[in-house]
């Protein structure tokens, strides 16, 4: 069984199209995250949701969206594609205890804008 | 603010050599925690070890070492008689918790390549 699970694995789109990554965990955690990998393995916290509320936010351009419907999913929907944001974006889960439990990651989505 | 740096971009060994992968942080907090993350080849990110603060015990897993010193700031990883399954992208970071929340602040990440 897949503890954090993204799809698509791989997304390729046109720029200014509108696109969603979906993001479940089973492992009954109440913090889950999404971060974004760039073409130079450097890795960035975008947002993190606490059982539906959102917690962090790191100054993403407000064309992306992320929304939890509940503490199992946490989807990140993106505006208007830039080229610029072609990455590999990676969810993850924690559990809510003190906040320094490890993060577990999905297997990341490869987003390629054209 | 917090910082994790990882100075070696790329590490190449051959097989059956120690390796160690180097990671300085800076930290305004007197309580944190560290991590080590692998990222092999298929891209998915593995969870390593986590280490806090208050605890500079070295800690040893199979072919795995962690030094961890305060008086550095440093969290060093070791892998003894590396093998070609060990190449890698390993990253070390920091945890910042906000809200229950946990802020991983990343390294840049070491390539390291073990070759037969």
């Amino acid at each position: 069984d897949t503890a954090v699970s993204q799809t698509p694995k791989y997304l390729v789109t046109q720029m200014g199209n509108d696109k969603s990554i979906k993001c479940e965990q089973n492992l009954g955690h109440d913090t889950m995250y999404w971060y974004k990998q760039d073409s130079k393995k450097f890795l960035k916290i975008m947002f993190s949701y606490n059982n539906k509320e959102l917690i962090i936010n790191e100054t993403v351009p407000n064309r992306f969206s992320p929304k939890s419907p509940d503490k199992a999913h946490l989807n990140l929907h993106i505006n208007s594609l830039e080229l610029g944001d072609s990455a590999v974006y990676f969810c993850a889960s924690s559990l809510r205890t003190g906040g320094h439990t490890e993060a577990f990651f999905g297997q990341g989505t490869r987003l390629t804008v054209v | 603010a917090q910082k994790v740096t990882q100075a070696q971009t790329e590490i190449s060994v051959v097989e059956k050599e120690d390796v160690t992968l180097d990671c300085v942080y800076e930290t305004r907090d007197t309580t944190y925690y560290l991590f080590w993350y692998k990222q092999p080849p298929s891209g998915e990110l593995v969870f390593l070890i986590r280490r806090n603060s208050f605890d500079e015990q070295n800690e040893i897993s199979g072919r795995y070492s962690w030094n961890f010193q305060k008086s550095t700031s440093s969290f060093n990883f070791t892998i003894t008689a590396s093998q070609v399954v060990d190449s890698a992208v390993y990253f070390c970071a920091l945890s910042e918790a906000i809200q229950g929340a946990q802020k991983l602040v990343f390294g840049q990440g070491t390539r390291l390549t073990i070759n037969p």
